[in-house]
């Protein structure tokens, strides 16, 4: 079936420092979304890309669909305690009517 | 305000003792699912529903019922749990029955079944 996989499962950075996440799928995607899971919370959407080539930017945070529409990448630039949690991507299950998770990236910042 | 609503947040239980998390929410919201989340593994869909009376498995659907009799309640029942059920269960809605739709949580619901 369908995967969508995410590394690094874990990244550990210095506040200030740059961290990147990337999602790959086993089959083309027609969207991407991603959220993001603080400690003990919930999953919150974050936004969702559709256009092959895309490129969002959300403050410090930005967003990449890949030309083939089966990647993409989150890249939070100098990172602040406050970017703690895992962050998930998440993409349609081919001809299911569902969302199917990758395995996430556990982003810790250090002070 | 809008949200997911999700009870109990914290619930141990032993094998075999039935029980339900109840799921609501305020959204009008046509779609809800179950999803467990266990480390290393993600969130995995356990049931979804599309609309009122209108249900379908997951993922994972294996020892869990759910029903959808109204549109903002969506229970997960457990008939006889086993201990492989210990995890976090979040239910979740969106606008749409449709995996362009954005997915609100709940603030999830941690089971330990002993």
């Amino acid at each position: 079936g369908q995967q969508v996989m995410q590394i690094p499962q874990y990244q550990h950075v210095q506040e200030g420092e740059d961290f990147t996440t990337y999602c790959n799928s086993s089959t083309t995607l027609s969207n991407i979304q991603w959220y993001k899971q603080r400690p003990g919370g919930h999953p919150v959407f974050l936004i969702q890309l559709v256009k092959s080539g895309e490129v969002k930017k959300q403050k410090r945070l930005t967003f990449q669909f890949g030309e083939a529409k089966k990647n993409s990448s989150l890249h939070i630039t100098a990172t602040q305690t406050t970017d703690v949690g895992t962050y998930f991507c998440a993409g349609p299950g081919g001809a299911t009517n569902k969302l199917i998770f990758g395995t996430g990236t556990l982003l810790a910042v250090q002070p | 305000e809008a949200q997911v609503t999700q009870n109990p947040r914290y619930l141990i239980t032993v094998t075999g003792k039935k029980l339900t998390v109840t799921c609501s929410q305020n959204m009008n919201h046509e779609y809800m699912s179950w999803y467990r989340q266990d480390p290393g593994l993600g969130l995995r869909q356990i049931y979804y529903s599309m609309n009122v009376e209108v249900t379908d498995k997951g993922d994972v659907p294996e020892g869990y019922k759910v029903s959808r009799k109204e549109k903002r309640n969506f229970p997960l029942i457990l008939e006889s749990p086993s201990p492989n059920q210990t995890s976090l269960y979040f239910c979740a809605s969106s606008l749409l029955a449709s995996y362009n739709s954005p997915l609100h949580f709940g603030n999830g619901t941690r089971l330990t079944v002993t």
